[in-house]
């Protein structure tokens, strides 16, 4: 099984600020990352696939980036709105597993 | 817009039996892979299953291999969790979710297991 983990595993950050969230699988998974925006009480909504394609209707300030075992969510201008916790989710090799999330907190 | 509606949830004692349904609606059901997903509360996300877009692949995750059964009726757009020999420790709440990645989910449907 590949082990994906995140960090930091809590923010306490500022709107405007530039967020940096990073996941780290155990092995090779190519581009097979995606992150996800949870929302308390709310299902996870997909905010970037393969790494860094962005989606229709998600804010730009929203980017991936990262390949192999090294990936990154980037929020450049944090709003309040982004307060949530986010997980990445490996795709590459069954079982598909998540890392264990990062949760942001606006200052 | 898509729409993914679980149902079946309940409380129920170890040992026991449930089977969640998942009714899609707003795309075509029939040409995607599909999923369920557990998540307890507080915690992340775990994959549980998936069953290929006709039917014919199926996997499962170890910790529920042998116990639960995926299926499919594309004819009624609906996906299907069949859960036996439950423990509490599947205890969640239970999604389906749409495609690889998941990029549609349903709002789940809570599965209790006590005593």
């Amino acid at each position: 099984e590949i082990v994906v983990t995140q960090s930091p595993d809590f923010q306490s950050v500022t709107p405007r600020e530039k967020v940096t969230i990073t996941c780290r699988a155990s092995q090779n998974i190519g581009g097979s990352i995606h992150w996800y925006q949870q929302k308390p009480n709310q299902s996870p909504r997909l905010l970037i696939k393969f790494a860094s394609q962005s989606l229709s209707g998600v804010p730009s300030r929203f980017s991936g980036s990262g390949s192999g075992t090294d990936f990154t969510l980037t929020i450049n201008g944090l709003e309040a709105e982004d307060a949530a916790t986010y997980y990445c989710l490996q795709s590459s090799t069954l079982p598909y597993t998540f890392g264990p999330g990062t949760k942001l907190e606006i200052k | 817009e898509v729409h993914l509606v679980e149902s079946g949830g309940d409380s129920v004692q170890p040992g026991g039996s449930l089977r969640l349904s998942c009714v899609a609606s707003g795309f075509t059901f029939s040409n995607y892979w599909m999923h369920w997903v557990r998540q307890v509360a507080g915690k992340g996300p775990v994959w549980v299953s998936r069953i290929s877009s006709d039917g014919t692949s199926i996997a499962y995750a170890d910790s529920v291999q042998g116990r639960f059964t995926i299926s499919r009726d594309n004819a009624k757009n609906t996906l299907y969790l069949e859960m036996n020999s439950l423990r509490a420790e599947d205890t969640a709440l239970y999604s389906c979710v749409k495609g690889a990645p998941f990029d549609d989910w349903g709002q789940g449907a809570l599965v209790t297991v006590s005593s």
